[in-house]
């Protein structure tokens, strides 16, 4: 079945950029939107952003001037960058898959702890 | 934006009990409405979308209600495997924001 795996640093230094992975396994990234998605400690689950396997891409508001999100269809792997890190982006990030039934999150992958600090 | 608010925050309750978790939107949703289970160093799951639309391979113990601003998860008859935290969801193609959780613990 399909799966995903979250991979990157799991410490950052302030200021400095967050960089992570997602690995699509058992199956294809064509022809979804993928998504990330992070919960910091103690708080509650937050809407990074999203990209087509096209590459069209979609951003949160409150973060669009600090992120990018890509594609690599040939390594069925799309990744994260966050850039001007600070304690607050500490967090467990998690990537998704949108369902081809509507706008939610029929896949996840299990989450990977990134820190941020000095 | 739309908030979602989860009550209760946390529930102790024991196998075979029937369990009710509710989501109160701060604005109609018009049924956009998803949950999901999430066991620590898990990957979350859906569980239901469109408020009571069961997902593949979902047990039937598992139902959601509710329309407008309030909706409700239950489980019918709790099961060993249940206990988790679990959120709700509003979805739309340009938004989407998630309940604080709803943390089952065993009594």
């Amino acid at each position: 079945q399909v799966q995903l795996q979250e991979s990157g640093p799991g410490l950052v230094k302030p200021s400095e950029t967050l960089s992570l992975t997602c690995t699509v396994s058992g199956g294809s990234i064509s022809s979804y939107y993928w998504s990330w998605i992070r919960q910091p400690p103690g708080k509650g689950l937050e809407w990074i952003g999203y990209i087509y396997y096209s590459g069209s891409t979609n951003y949160s508001p409150s973060l669009k001037s600090r992120v990018t999100i890509s594609v690599d269809t040939s390594k069925n792997q799309f990744s994260l960058k966050l850039t001007s890190v600070t304690a607050a982006d500490t967090a467990v990030y998690y990537c998704a898959r949108f369902a081809r039934k509507g706008w939610f999150f029929d896949l996840w992958g299990r989450g990977t702890l990134v820190s941020v600090s000095s | 934006d739309i908030q979602m608010t989860q009550s209760p925050p946390s529930l102790s309750a024991s196998v075979g009990d029937r369990v009710t978790i509710t989501c109160r939107a701060s604005q109609g949703i018009t049924n956009s409405l998803a949950w999901y289970q999430h066991k620590p160093g898990k990957a979350p799951k859906l569980l239901l979308y469109a408020v009571s639309r069961l997902e593949s391979g979902v047990p039937s113990r598992f139902s959601g209600s509710g329309s407008g601003t309030d909706y409700t998860l239950t489980i019918s008859s709790l099961q060993p495997e249940d206990f988790a935290t679990y959120y709700c969801q509003h979805y739309s193609s340009t938004t989407w924001t998630f309940g604080q959780g709803t943390k089952v613990e065993i009594k």
